[in-house]
């Protein structure tokens, strides 16, 4: 059975600190990796990663896969209380319809 | 670009009823777009999707019956919650595509009670 695990489920750290968040995965026909941002309401895309080793980096966030051991982190430097939220890794997979399976999410609260 | 919209954004109803929910890509043709649906605390489930003049591919356990989608044009798709109960009340949310991408671009979703 397909599944996308992340951990830790939830995580509490301080301004300024960096976090580490974990996703790994078990999807017959990986096609592409995906993180969300997801607060109130539906998730924003963050991230998609296709190749091995290649960091991709948008200010503070930083992303990188690895399809040999099927894992992909995100990384988030300086945190502030706005990145406060549920951090979604998704993986797509199969054939035309590039379908998504989620993870349970990371919830990062960060506190002042 | 890439922005998706749902209406509406929260629904209230009775039991027995039904209720439409639209989706639609405001800046973009959405070749294909997904309907999923998100309870408390819990991650999203896929419940179908929708390619644009055929028929929806529900995921197992999803009642066809019961989430009517419709994908009339490359930017509007809309599920139907026919006969809504209580159990039925969730977070819905939809998302779009282009073709042959892998991203998807999410609505804000509609939050969905049914008393």
């Amino acid at each position: 059975e397909d599944k996308v695990v992340q951990s830790p489920l939830s995580l509490v750290v301080h301004e300024g600190d960096t976090v580490t968040l974990n996703c790994s995965y078990e999807v017959t026909n990986f096609r592409s990796l995906l993180w969300y941002k997801q607060e109130k309401k539906a998730p924003t895309f963050l991230f998609m990663l296709t190749s091995s080793g290649i960091e991709k980096k948008s200010g503070r966030l930083s992303s990188i896969l690895d399809k040999k051991e099927l894992f992909s982190i995100l990384n988030i430097t300086a945190t502030q209380t706005g990145d406060s939220a549920i951090y979604l890794c998704a993986v797509g997979y199969g054939g035309a319809t590039n379908k998504l399976i989620f993870g349970t999410g990371t919830l990062l609260a960060v506190q002042p | 670009g890439a922005v998706v919209s749902q209406h509406p954004s929260w629904v209230i109803c009775k039991s027995g009823t039904s209720v439409k929910i639209e989706c639609r890509s405001l800046d973009f043709q959405a070749t294909t777009m997904f309907w999923y649906r998100q309870f408390p605390k819990q991650s999203l489930m896929l419940m179908a999707t929708s390619n644009e003049g055929s028929k929806a591919t529900y995921e197992q356990g999803v009642e066809k019956d019961k989430f009517l989608i419709n994908h009339a044009s490359l930017t509007l798709s809309t599920l139907t919650v026919t006969s809504a109960h209580p159990e039925d009340s969730s977070f819905y949310i939809c998302s779009a595509r282009f073709r042959f991408s892998y991203e998807q671009y999410f609505g804000p979703g509609t939050r969905l009670t049914v008393t």
